[in-house]
């Protein structure tokens, strides 16, 4: 099946610097997604990014399908932001669908 | 606007017990619904996933299974807890038009 490798899998960043994640995989997708996981277990969809950039607030994420990467940029970085975020890519197989998670990367902002 | 309601947050349970987690989605039709482990260390683990009433894939061979009795309510249950079936439970579901995921808040099971 796709693998998906994230880097650095632990970052530790001061508040207010910025930071860049990486997801790697092993194969053509068609879409990718972004999760953010809270100290508290809640995951939330930052970002579903097929390819190119998209931007919502501090954050935005760039996905070149064709290197088989994307990226996830934390800019002006805050407390809440630390968690552990999540790329994933789709893989299909006969009739079916599900997404393979990265082992994630786990950010430590601290004031 | 669509929710995903999960519990409960947390459970302690004793070995050998039964399991009854529920997940209900709103404001949506015939989502696709799954239930994922995240076992200490972060990987999340896709455990079965439903495309619509009464149809359930497995993804692991394991001692839990998943029913859908309703198109916006999944269930997962076990007959007899393992010390091993611990970890955090969390549901998600997906649009037919779109294959963006969403999750609920997670049930943390500890089996003692």
């Amino acid at each position: 099946g796709i693998q998906v490798e994230q880097s650095p899998p632990d970052l530790i960043l001061q508040e207010g610097a910025n930071s860049t994640l990486r997801c790697n995989f092993s194969d053509s997708v068609n879409n990718l997604q972004w999760f953010h996981q809270n100290p508290w277990g809640q995951l939330i969809n930052l970002f579903y990014i097929p390819s190119g950039t998209k931007q919502n607030g501090r954050l935005s994420a760039t996905t070149v399908a064709t290197e088989r990467y994307s990226l996830l940029y934390i800019s002006s970085s805050q407390t809440t932001d630390s968690g552990v975020y999540f790329c994933a890519v789709p893989s299909y197989g006969a009739g079916s669908y599900q997404l393979t998670f990265g082992k994630g990367t786990k950010l430590s902002v601290i004031p | 606007s669509q929710t995903i309601h999960q519990w409960p947050a947390t459970l302690v349970q004793p070995v050998g017990s039964p399991l009854s987690l529920e997940c209900t989605v709103e404001g949506t039709s015939n989502p696709n619904l799954y239930w994922y482990r995240q076992a200490a260390g972060r990987g999340l683990q896709l455990l079965f996933y439903s495309v619509g009433i009464g149809q359930i894939s497995s993804e692991v061979p394991q001692n839990l299974s998943a029913s859908r009795p309703q198109d916006r309510q999944f269930i997962l249950s076990s007959k007899k807890l393992l010390l091993s079936d611990s970890g955090f439970y969390l549901c998600a579901w997906e649009p037919r038009e779109s294959e963006k995921l969403f999750f609920g808040s997670g049930t943390q099971l500890s089996v003692l």
